[in-house]
């Protein structure tokens, strides 16, 4: 079964760090990796796309790298700041006619 | 930017009612989707559609159903609403174009079972 396992579930830090979020995949035959922020209530927001052909993604302070040969993605967030709080989920989009598979996210909390 | 809309934030139904949510998009996007996502069960599909009148079952199809009579639009359906789906539910689109499949989703709506 095709599956997608982030750990850990929660992780606080304090503000002005660097940090890594990390999401595992049971599939190296895939399409395209996403990751999405979620604010609580909200729907989520699209942060990047990496396709498969892409080794990473860099929006602002946000880079996203994929290794489908280990079968994992890393999004790290540089000079962390309260406003990051949220909730982040990876999802992959593996390869044949199915729906993207998601993680069940990874909640970080940003300390002032 | 890609915009998903959805009808209604916040909803309270009675047991047994029927209850529609809807979900637009203003992309052109050929594929629409439905989850619902509960605290510590992640999100779930519920259906999806990839083309205007198709539809796919997801992982919970049970107690729903869907409508898409038109590409922009995509209903949901609780034929007879259960307290069990109380929830929040969000829609979402994509392009069929593997090279740009980004996922948008709508801004979700709470729903309420009494």
């Amino acid at each position: 079964k095709q599956e997608v396992t982030q750990i850990p579930a929660a992780l606080s830090v304090p503000e002005g760090e660097n940090l890594v979020l990390n999401c595992s995949f049971t599939d190296s035959a895939i399409y395209n990796l996403q990751w999405f922020r979620q604010d609580p209530g909200k729907g989520l927001t699209s942060l990047l796309l990496i396709q498969s052909s892409q080794r990473e993604q860099t929006s602002g302070r946000l880079n996203a790298s994929l290794d489908k040969s280990s079968g994992r993605s890393t999004l790290y967030i540089a000079a962390s700041q309260p406003g990051d709080s949220a909730t982040y989920l990876c999802a992959v989009l593996f390869s044949g006619n199915t729906p993207l598979v998601f993680g069940k996210g990874t909640r970080l909390s940003v300390i002032a | 930017d890609v915009k998903v809309t959805q009808s209604s934030r916040y909803l309270v139904k009675r047991t047994g009612e029927k209850v529609f949510l809807e979900c637009v998009q203003d992309m052109d996007h050929e594929n629409m989707f439905w989850y619902r996502q509960d605290p510590g069960l992640g999100l779930r599909l519920i259906y999806f559609s990839y083309d205007v009148k198709m539809k796919e079952k997801g992982d919970i199809p049970e107690g729903y159903s869907v409508s898409r009579e038109k590409k922009e639009r995509f209903s949901l359906i609780l034929e007879s609403a259960s307290t069990n789906q109380t929830s929040m539910y969000l829609c979402a689109s994509s392009p069929t174009s593997l090279e740009d499949n980004e996922q948008f989703f709508g801004p979700g709506t709470r729903l309420t079972v009494l």
